[in-house]
């Protein structure tokens, strides 16, 4: 049972436009949401997050849009940059202190010079 | 230091052969975390400690077996695996419990069970 989905497996964009990912879930008892970063080779890398007190957060290039009623979550980047090449991972957890965080399958982005 | 490391990079053992894999990290994280990653799917979770105490266990067959010696390490003991667990495993590691923290994670293990 996937409870975080995300329902596009790649993303293509040219340098300097904005890429958005976008991420779904099932379980309304999620409290907490997070984006990761993976390059080939490596494990993922936390790169912005977003409690369910908030519809936005932003840092840097990077913002995190929350719609509750929707359970939808995404993520925009501008400009994007060909660095920023990786597969993304989208991630949920319940209440404070709750470890079990449940994963989406991956976006596979890539920007194009 | 934010790293999380995994000792060894790859591992082809056989159905019949023990192993283990080591993961350390020397951020002060209490909590630490064993999933498995199979091709083109998300990061499954296996396993927690919170202060070296077994906390999640995902129904994950008796063939794993965790193991927490300190707040710095964390060690999968593999025994008779099959070819199906051939995959990735990841360890992460985060601050101790009680608010919203993010995982640390480590560049993982694959694994091939011939």
């Amino acid at each position: 049972d996937q409870q975080v989905k995300q329902n596009s497996p790649s993303l293509s964009v040219q340098e300097g436009r904005i890429s958005i990912l976008n991420c779904d879930y099932t379980n309304s008892m999620f409290d907490y949401f997070l984006w990761y970063k993976k390059y080939p080779a490596e494990g993922p890398t936390f790169l912005i997050s977003i409690s369910s007190i908030k519809d936005k957060n932003e840092d840097g290039r990077f913002t995190v849009f929350l719609n509750k009623s929707a359970k939808h979550l995404s993520l925009h980047i501008v400009p994007s940059q060909p660095g920023d090449s990786a597969v993304y991972f989208c991630a949920a957890s319940g209440a404070p202190g709750n470890n079990d965080m449940r994963f989406g399958a991956g976006t596979r982005l890539t920007v194009k010079p | 230091d934010t790293e999380v490391t995994q000792t060894p990079k790859h591992l082809v053992m056989g159905m019949t052969n023990k192993k283990s894999l080591k993961c350390e990290q020397h951020m002060g994280h209490r909590a630490m975390y064993w999933y498995k990653q199979k091709a083109k799917k998300p990061p499954e979770l296996m396993f927690v400690y919170s202060y070296e105490k077994l906390s999640i266990n995902e129904s994950v067959p008796s063939r794993f077996s965790p193991e927490c010696p300190n707040s710095s390490l964390l060690n999968l003991h593999l025994h008779a695996l099959q070819p199906e667990d051939s995959a990735l495993y990841l360890c992460a590691s985060s601050q101790p419990t009680g608010g919203y923290n993010e995982q640390f994670f480590g560049p993982g293990t694959r694994l091939t069970v011939l």
